[in-house]
């Protein structure tokens, strides 16, 4: 079965650092793959994602994330964050039947 | 301005009650979705439905029940089979464009709603 892994429950960074979020997908044939991000209260805002071609994808508010087969991976960048990107983050990989699995997340503390 | 709403924000309701939680989107979109979301556990899937009057069970569907009879309204009802109703629900939606996800396109989400039995 199609299944997502996020190692990293909680990260902390300091604000203008870089950002790194892991995440490992379990999946036999070619993933689709995304990443969210949710504030507190708040609903799931899609950043960026991946269904075939350039590995490296490029989303909303300065992110990135590389697809990399060889590792099952699609980590998720970002060089320089913003207190403002405090928030909650998913990845989730598309199931072959209309249906997303999603990661238990990865909270960001950001420190002045 | 397209989007999806859900209604209401915050929900507390007495245990033992069903309640029922609004979910409407003007995106056009065929498909909707709710999901349950439990701190550390991500989005599980409740039910979803990918044209009218049609609706699937996902992976934790016992204790609710669904409707779709309009193509922008997919309203949940958290019944009072549910264990343990006290959660954030999300809803959903996305469009189907044929038989297999890969023709869909990508899930939007409306802004959730918490609900609290006491």
């Amino acid at each position: 079965a199609q299944s997502v892994t996020q190692p990293d429950i909680h990260i902390t960074v300091s604000e203008g650092a870089s950002l790194e979020l892991r995440c490992n997908y379990s999946y036999g044939a070619t993933p689709y793959l995304f990443w969210y991000v949710q504030s507190p209260g708040q609903g799931l805002q899609l950043l960026l994602k991946y269904f075939s071609g350039d590995t490296l994808v490029q989303g909303i508010k300065g992110f990135e994330a590389e697809f990399k087969r060889s590792q099952s991976s699609f980590n998720l960048r970002k060089p320089s964050v913003h207190w403002s990107d405090a928030a909650e983050y998913f990845c989730a990989v598309a199931r072959n039947d209309y249906k997303l699995s999603f990661g238990a997340g990865t909270t960001v503390t950001v420190r002045a | 301005d397209g989007g999806i709403t859900q209604s209401p924000k915050y929900l507390f309701r007495k245990e033992g009650q069903n309640v029922t939680l609004s979910c409407e989107q003007n995106l056009n979109h065929d498909a909707m979705y709710w999901y349950r979301q439990d701190p550390g556990q991500g989005l599980r899937l409740i039910y979803y439905s990918q044209i009218v009057n049609d609706f699937q069970k996902g992976d934790i569907a016992e204790g609710y029940s669904v409707s779709r009879e309009k193509k922008e309204s997919f309203p949940l009802t958290v019944t009072s089979a549910q264990k343990n109703p006290t959660a954030f629900y999300l809803c959903a939606s996305s469009i189907v464009r044929g038989t297999s996800y890969t023709s869909t396109d990508t899930q939007y989400f409306g802004p959730g709603t918490r609900l609290t039995v006491l």
